[in-house]
């Protein structure tokens, strides 16, 4: 079964700090990994997109990874400002007809000041 | 440009009611599709459309009707409602029917739907 686990669930951390969220994914045929960014209250963003031959993609503060081997993808967030706080939304896209989209549960973070 | 717009923001329906939730685009996008997201769980899709004419459905599409007459409008049609379709309704679109699995989809801010 296609399936997108995130971890942790939620996080708090202080203003200027970094953090990483993780992404493991059980999906097959694999087309490419997404990472959206949604603030309360608004619909997702799109951060990133990989396909199986890239590894690392950076969007300002924002740096996804994806291990096609090992099926993991870790969004890093250098520098951590307040209006990082949203939930992070891994999706990851299957080569299949129509839909093809398996989203995660999200992480929600909190940055504190 | 707008990007993609829906109406309502908010609304409150009684079982059994129906209602239309609308959807539009200026960005010439060719798939179009709704989603609704409920705590919990991740976001789940209703029904797609890759071209004005042409939908399908998608995972979660009992109780729920669609039509594409245009490129840039997708409304999701609630038949009767019943309290389990209580969620917020995202619109979402990408651009190139044969392209959009590696094209970013841009949402809509939601819907909130509450059905007493």
């Amino acid at each position: 079964k296609n399936q997108v686990e995130q971890s942790p669930q939620s996080l708090i951390i202080l203003e200027g700090k970094n953090c990483t969220l993780q992404c493991n994914y059980t999906v097959s045929p694999f087309s490419n990994l997404r990472w959206y960014k949604q603030d309360t209250g608004r619909g997702p963003v799109s951060l990133t997109i990989m396909t199986f031959s890239e590894n690392t993609k950076s969007n300002g503060r924002y740096t996804a990874t994806l291990d096609a081997d090992t099926k993991q993808s870790s969004l890093h967030i250098t520098a951590s400002q307040l209006s990082d706080s949203a939930s992070y939304i891994c999706v990851v896209s299957a080569i299949q007809a129509g839909t093809a989209l398996i989203f995660g549960k999200g992480t929600t973070l909190s940055v504190s000041s | 440009n707008a990007g993609v717009t829906q109406t309502p923001k908010f609304q409150v329906l009684k079982t059994g009611q129906s209602m239309t939730l609308q959807c539009a685009q200026d960005m010439n996008h060719e798939y179009m599709s709704w989603y609704r997201q409920d705590p919990g769980m991740g976001l789940r899709l209703i029904h797609y459309s890759v071209g004005a004419g042409i939908t399908d459905q998608g995972e979660v599409p009992n109780g729920y009707n669609v039509s594409r007459s245009t490129t840039e409008d997708f409304p999701l049609r609630l038949l009767s409602a019943a309290p389990s379709q209580t969620s917020v309704y995202f619109c979402a679109s990408s651009p190139a029917r044969g392209d959009w699995h590696n094209s970013p989809l841009h949402f809509g801010n939601g819907t909130r739907l509450t059905v007493t």
